[in-house]
């Protein structure tokens, strides 16, 4: 497909477990970021690829998040130790140039997280 | 200061009518701005650039106010199929989300 694709779609994990999440950008979109969203929240950033590295990483909420994009394509977000409060939906978005041109996001179906 | 400000609502109109939303940004660098839009359980979607001399997309019109660091989105004539979450974007480092305003629009 043309989109953003996300996997899994649906993580169910137990509480200090660790996970791996998936994105596989449009084709040719060298920015790519992560975002995720608790339950009737708003997006809260978490990191930010140029390529392959990672310009902004603020976003982060501890140092159980990692993440990581090879090949300026596929990135994997690596949660460790999960806690309750894990659990939301992340979600990842690319597009073509990065967030300082008038370009919009192309978000995935994200992937909904729930830590047990 | 949050980065981006949006009222939370939600805003109850009936069908027909006309509703505004504004958004107040804190980062007066910021070159790129969108309105998207959010359905219950799906991702946000893009609904609209908003341009500096304001732009209009059918029943939608987006204005900037950079003096004022606001955005403002206007949807006349509101449909059943409008309501949803409205997510104000600002281009920071990253692309930074408002925490959206939910409209239901009602029969």
């Amino acid at each position: 497909g043309a989109g953003v694709s996300q996997s899994p779609s649906n993580k169910v994990t137990e509480k200090g477990k660790d996970v791996e999440l998936r994105c596989d950008p449009i084709s040719g979109h060298t920015a790519l970021y992560w975002y995720r969203q608790s339950l009737g929240q708003g997006l809260e950033f978490l990191i930010y690829f140029q390529g392959n590295s990672a310009p902004d990483k603020s976003g982060l909420p501890s140092d159980r998040f990692s993440a990581e994009r090879t090949g300026g394509s596929v990135s994997t977000l690596t949660i460790q130790r999960t806690q309750q409060e894990d659990s939301a939906v992340y979600l990842c978005a690319s597009n073509p140039t990065g967030p300082l041109n008038n370009s919009p996001l192309h978000f995935g179906n994200g992937t909904r997280l729930t830590v047990t | 200061r949050k980065e981006v400000e949006q009222d939370p609502g939600p805003f109850n109109v009936p069908e027909g009518a006309t509703v505004a939303f504004n958004c107040t940004y804190s980062n007066s660098a910021s070159q790129s701005f969108f309105w998207y839009r959010q359905d219950c359980r799906k991702e946000p979607k893009l609904l609209m650039s908003v341009y500096s001399s304001g732009n209009e997309d059918g029943r939608f019109t987006a204005q900037l106010n950079r003096a004022s660091q606001y955005i403002s989105l206007l949807i006349r004539d509101s449909k059943l199929s409008d309501s949803a979450t409205y997510l104000c974007v600002v281009s920071g480092y990253a692309l930074n989300f408002g925490k959206g305003t939910s409209l239901l629009v009602t029969p």
